[in-house]
């Protein structure tokens, strides 16, 4: 099974601010790539699939990039609505088992 | 637009089997290029795959979970459905149903999800 292992757990960050989170994999996942976004009490949301490709609909702020083993999301400049929680997951395996990283908490500094 | 929704019972009891449906609007189940799938998430905790399913009826579960787990789908209803046996506290959890874009023969990301279901393991 490929771990998924993100950092930091929380990221305390000023509205207008960039953030960046770090999603590493235990070998390489190509750029097998996707990354999610979870408000409290509502489903995860697909901001980006194939490492750096936005989702329909997704602002441009959103931008994800890296290949093999280690990945970045970044929010250029957080909005109100980014407060969040965001999981990485791996899509590399056959036969598949789709996982996830444990998440990284966006909250208000 | 594609929506999911979930139903089933909120509350099973331990060993017991749960059951839940994912009934797909908006689009048809019976189309290529996509699985349908279960995800769980225990309060508080993160995402598990659990398992997904062609409209052909061809399926992939999480090897932790396939001895327990068991998908279906039914094209005629546009709907596919999860039973899980010998349940536990451990299976107490948030299920999400989820489509599930191919790429290459496998299966990749989710999206859109439905809301989730709230299941509760108790006695």
């Amino acid at each position: 099974e490929i771990v998924m292992t993100q950092s930091p757990a929380t990221l305390s960050v000023s509205p207008g601010e960039r953030a960046t989170l770090s999603c590493r994999a235990s070998q390489s996942v190509s750029s097998n790539l996707a990354w999610y976004q979870q408000k409290p009490g509502q489903a995860p949301r697909l901001l980006i699939y194939g490492a750096s490709t936005r989702a329909t609909g997704i602002p441009a702020r959103f931008s994800g990039s890296g290949s093999g083993t280690e990945f970045t999301l970044t929010i250029s400049s957080l909005q109100s609505e980014d407060f969040a929680v965001y999981y990485c997951q791996q899509y590399n395996n056959w036969p598949p088992l789709l996982t996830f990283g444990g998440g990284t908490k966006v909250e208000i500094k | 637009q594609l929506q999911l929704q979930e139903s089933g019972p909120g509350l099973v009891k331990p060993s017991e089997t749960l059951s839940l449906t994912c009934t797909v609007s908006g689009g048809s189940i019976s189309i290529s290029s996509y699985h349908w799938g279960w995800i769980r998430q225990p309060p508080g905790k993160g995402l598990e795959w659990i398992g997904s399913i062609y409209y052909s009826g061809s399926t992939y579960y999480n090897p932790s979970l396939q001895s327990r787990a068991t998908i279906s789908v039914d094209t005629s209803k546009n709907h596919f459905s999860l039973r899980m046996t010998s349940v536990t506290a451990a299976d107490t959890a948030v299920y999400y149903c989820a489509r599930i874009s191919m790429i290459l023969m496998t299966i990749g990301w989710f999206d859109p999800w439905g809301q989730g279901t709230l299941v509760t393991v108790s006695s």
